[in-house]
């Protein structure tokens, strides 16, 4: 069964502090992963999206990694902001399936100020 | 900018009662969703729609149907509703279809809330 796992389900940091999210899937075969952000009460935004050949990917203080060989990847927050209170959705792109995407369970990140 | 629209933000619905949720995108796009989020359990489609009148079953289409008469359209009926499907409710859309190549991003809606009593 295609699954994805996110890390940790919820964390707290302080404004000005990295962090780092964590995401490792199951799907196969794999295509692509794409990281989401959704504010509370707000539809999801896209972060970032990755093909099988890329491992980095950046979008101002976010970079994303994939390492398709262990089926990992990881989002990291540079600098945090209040701003960046949300969750931190990983999304994974079977590929042949089409239309059908496997969502995490999301990361719920908290900036304190 | 991608504009994606739903009818309600909250819904109070009591059970049996048949529910509509509406959504409109603005951007001309084929292709549109709908998911249900519930906590813990990540995003789960439960239709989706490639063309006008076209409608495909996601992972958990039971206890829902869908209406797509218009190509920025696509409606999610609970034809008696029950209170497990109590939660929020995503409408999403892309340009085309997510495809294993492709890099397609697709669009969300701000969410309709739903409590069935």
């Amino acid at each position: 069964k295609n699954q994805v796992e996110q890390s940790p389900q919820s964390l707290i940091i302080l404004e000005g502090k990295n962090c780092t999210l964590q995401c490792n899937y199951t799907v196969s075969p794999f295509s692509n992963l794409r990281w989401y952000k959704q504010d509370t009460g707000r539809g999801p935004v896209s972060l970032t999206i990755m093909t099988f050949s890329e491992n980095t990917k950046s979008n101002g203080r976010y970079t994303a990694t994939l390492d398709a060989d262990t089926k990992q990847s990881s989002l990291h927050i540079t600098a945090s902001q209040l701003s960046d209170s949300a969750s931190y959705i990983c999304v994974v792109s079977p590929g042949a399936a089409g239309n059908k995407l496997t969502f995490g369970g999301g990361t719920r990140v908290l900036v304190k100020p | 900018d991608v504009k994606v629209t739903q009818s309600s933000r909250y819904l109070v619905k009591r059970t049996g009662e048949k529910v509509f949720l509406e959504c409109v995108q603005d951007m001309d796009h084929e292709n549109m969703f709908w998911y249900r989020q519930d906590p813990g359990l990540g995003l789960r489609l439960i239709y989706f729609s490639y063309d006008v009148k076209m409608k495909e079953k996601g992972d958990i289409p039971e206890g829902y149907s869908v209406s797509r008469e218009k190509k920025e359209r696509f409606s999610l009926i609970l034809e008696s509703a029950s209170t497990n499907q109590t939660s929020m409710y995503l409408c999403a859309s892309s340009l085309v279809p997510i495809t294993s190549q492709g890099r397609e991003t697709q669009y969300f809606g701000p969410g309709t809330r739903l409590l069935v009593l």
